[in-house]
C-alpha cells in the first residue's frame, strides 16, 4: 500500500485565489512527522511546513496552512492568496517514527498559478 | 553559508561505468541523505547516515554504496552504472530527526546509457 498518496497530479488556480493540495498517508505508527515541500522548475527542494502527530493545532507558516486530520488520515496543504511565484510541484512526506529510513514522499502535485 | 551543495550538476555515464557523487553541508548536521527522484514518483530513500563513520540502508539501496568520512561529506557511488539508475539525486542533511526539516542539495541529474 502507498504510504503518501497525492490524488492530483496537476491543478489550476486563479492569482489571489486559496488552493487546497490533497495528501493522505497510511501508518499504524503513533508518532510520525508529515511535511510538505515545493519543487520549483529549476529543481531544488523548498521545506514549507511540518505537522507532528501529536500537535493538536494544525501548523501555519505566513500563507502555507496544513489541515490536520488524523482521524481521516489526511494533511492537505492550504496555500492562501496564490501568487505567480507558487507554481511548482508540491510534495507531501512523512517520517514514521524516529525511523531514518522511512522517510516517504507523494508522487507530487503539480500546481499552476493563472494571471 | 553554503548549505548543502551536490557535484556534479549533469553526468552521463555508460552501462557498466562507476562514478562518485558528492554531497557537502556547512550546516554541522549529524544526518545525511541520498534520495533518487524519477518521473511521476516523487522522492525515494537510497542511504541514510546518522553521523561520522555510520551509513545504513534506505527503500531503494542496490546498486549503490555511500561513504560518511567526514561529517560534512556524504558520498554516493555506483559501481556499475545501469540504465534503471537514470535518475535525478538529490542529497539532504538535517539537525534531528522526526520534527527537523531537511535541507536539500540542487540535485544532479545524472544519465546512464
Amino acid at each position: 500500500a502507498q504510504k503518501i498518496t497525492q490524488t492530483q497530479p496537476g491543478m489550476f488556480v486563479q492569482e489571489k485565489e486559496a488552493v487546497t493540495l490533497d495528501c493522505t498517508y497510511d501508518t499504524s505508527d503513533q508518532s510520525y512527522g508529515l511535511f510538505w515541500y515545493k519543487q520549483p522548475s529549476s529543481g531544488e527542494m523548498i521545506f514549507l511546513i511540518y505537522q507532528g502527530s501529536y500537535d493538536e493545532q494544525n501548523a501555519t507558516e505566513g500563507r502555507y496552512s496544513l489541515n490536520f486530520q488524523k482521524a481521516r488520515k489526511s494533511a492537505n496543504l492550504v496555500i492562501s492568496a496564490s501568487q505567480l511565484g507558487d507554481s511548482a510541484m508540491y510534495f507531501c512526506a512523512m517520517r514514521e517514527g524516529g525511523n531514518f529510513n522511512k522517510f516517504y514522499f507523494g508522487s507530487g502535485t503539480k500546481l499552476n498559478v493563472k494571471p | 553559508n553554503a548549505g548543502v551543495t551536490q557535484t556534479p550538476k549533469f553526468r552521463v555515464l555508460k552501462t557498466g561505468q562507476s562514478m562518485t557523487l558528492l554531497c557537502a553541508q556547512d550546516m554541522n548536521h549529524e544526518y545525511m541523505y541520498w534520495y533518487r527522484q524519477d518521473p511521476g514518483m516523487g522522492l525515494r530513500l537510497i542511504h541514510y547516515s546518522v553521523g561520522e563513520g555510520t551509513t545504513a540502508k534506505g527503500e531503494v539501496p542496490d546498486g549503490y554504496n555511500v561513504s560518511r568520512l567526514k561529517k560534512q561529506n556524504f558520498l554516493l557511488g555506483l559501481e556499475s552504472a545501469a540504465p534503471s539508475q537514470t535518475s535525478v539525486y538529490f542529497c539532504a542533511s538535517s539537525y534531528g530527526t522526526v520534527s527537523y526539516e531537511q535541507y536539500f542539495g540542487p540535485g544532479t541529474r545524472l544519465t546512464v546509457t
